[in-house]
């Protein structure tokens, strides 16, 4: 089975543009979740979504969004882009949640896509 | 709240000699828990995980990690270290009622091995 990939990998953009990251999860999967990854604050969630829903949300600031398609793959979206905004950012995947099977409670990372914000 | 403690900032072994990574969480109850390692420039790969069962679980590459609920712990162990080891190790905590979707992380430990 192929893993979790993410595009683009790497991102150069400038203050107050906007960005849209993608992931597509583990064939199967319907539950994907996405990370912030900084020095300073370290790995933090930002939401999930599960069958085309927002089912958590981090602490973030509104400017970060997300959706989720039919076909289960996920895009987040991070507008007015600031400095702070520079990070690792990595989507998981897992099963099928609440299906009884604590193995699919496992999520399982991309690589991640890298955002410089100049 | 939920929160992870991973104590060592730092670790540096020697190449063949044991590792222990210490990690602490506060949690209400037994949540899921998980190490994960990952390499300069690369996403999260699952080491192990405990839901329930045998405290002593096996993952791969030869790391192990023991649940101990009276100390909150679940540190990570291997007994010889190889210098394809160095990297930063994360564990990480999920809930258990609610599920999974949301893993609240430590600030990871970064080994490095000595040759």
């Amino acid at each position: 089975k192929a893993g979790v990939t993410q595009t683009p990998r790497y991102l150069i953009k400038t203050r107050g543009q906007q960005v849209t990251l993608s992931c597509s999860p583990i064939s199967g999967h319907r539950s994907v979740s996405w990370y912030q990854q900084t020095p300073g604050q370290g790995l933090q969630f930002l939401f999930e979504y599960f069958s085309e829903t927002q089912r958590n949300k981090g602490n973030f600031p509104g400017r970060f969004s997300g959706r989720q398609f039919s076909n289960s793959r996920s895009e987040m979206n991070v507008s007015t882009l600031e400095l702070g905004d520079s990070a690792l950012y990595l989507c998981a995947s897992r099963g099928s949640p609440a299906s009884g099977n604590p193995s699919a409670e496992t999520q399982y990372f991309g690589p991640g896509t890298r955002l410089l914000v100049l | 709240a939920q929160s992870v403690t991973q104590p060592d900032i730092h670790i540096t072994v020697s190449e063949g000699a044991s590792l222990e990574l210490r990690c602490n969480y506060s949690y209400g109850a037994t949540p899921y828990l998980f190490w994960y390692v990952q390499s300069p420039g690369q996403g999260l790969q699952l080491l192990l995980k405990y839901f329930s069962g045998d405290t002593l679980v096996q993952g791969i590459k030869g790391f192990e990690a023991e649940f101990k609920r009276s100390q909150s712990s679940f540190n990570l162990r291997k007994p010889s270290v190889h210098w394809s080891d160095a990297a930063e190790y994360f564990c990480a905590v999920g809930d258990r009622i609610q599920g999974a979707q949301k893993l609240v992380f430590g600030q990871g430990t970064r080994l490095t091995i000595n040759p």
